[in-house]
């Protein structure tokens, strides 16, 4: 399996700009999770799915911030619009409820800048 | 100004000898607690994890204490390798998948 894999890997935009970024989890994988990493505020958890569904979407910092899993393989974070404090490293994590409770497969990450 | 970001506490050890690493944790009500050890440009990697029923668990060169009295939990690395240099999170989670990190202890290895 090539594990949980995020693109862009890098993405620098502009103040005011749609951000969109892309998660598709490890096959057979039924929980998702997003996550903001920041100096400031190290690693945060912004929402997590179960079979597709959001069930806890408490830490999307605000409205601008929106989050999709059409289906089992795919997932988005959407930004719009984008502003310099959004500049982070955002993960996405797959896991299994059969698997060890709390193992969290993490993938490499996109590396966002908002100038 | 500029902003201060987090300031990671920072242990350094010689390559050989034993490394703890130790976390405070918050919820007294955390049903499982879980170490991640994440390299510079990866993500957190799964390292060990422990129910919240028992007070230590042993893996591959990783021991795990859990001190529910203090809230405290340790990760314990025998013979540390250049290898293990990273930042060490340790994570609570209840009920369900949810699960919160803490703020991270970065581990030099020296040669």
């Amino acid at each position: 399996d090539a594990g949980v894999i995020q693109s862009p890997r890098h993405e620098v935009t502009e103040m005011g700009q749609e951000v969109t970024l892309r998660c598709k989890p490890i096959s057979g994988h039924d929980y998702l999770f997003w996550y903001r990493q920041t100096m400031m505020r190290g690693l945060e958890l912004l929402i997590y799915f179960n079979n597709n569904v959001p069930i806890d979407d408490s830490g999307m910092p605000e409205d601008r911030f929106s989050a999709k899993m059409p289906n089992a393989s795919f997932s988005t974070l959407k930004i719009q619009p984008s502003e310099p404090r959004d500049s982070a490293v955002y993960f996405c994590a797959s896991s299994a409820s059969a698997g060890r409770l709390g193992e969290q497969f993490f993938g490499p990450g996109t590396r966002l800048t908002v100038l | 100004g500029e902003s201060v970001g987090l300031h990671l506490p920072t242990l350094s050890v010689q390559e050989g000898d034993n490394s703890i690493i130790n976390c405070a944790y918050s919820n007294s009500a955390s049903d499982y607690f879980i170490w991640y050890k994440q390299e510079s440009g990866k993500g957190p990697q799964f390292i060990i994890d422990i129910r919240s029923n028992m007070d230590k668990r042993q893996g591959q060169r990783v021991t795990v204490l859990l001190n529910k009295t203090v809230k405290h939990l340790s990760l314990q690395i025998a013979a540390t390798q250049p290898g293990d240099s990273a930042v060490y999170f340790c994570a609570e989670g209840t009920g369900g998948f949810k699960t919160i990190f803490g703020a991270g202890t970065r581990l030099f290895v020296k040669a």
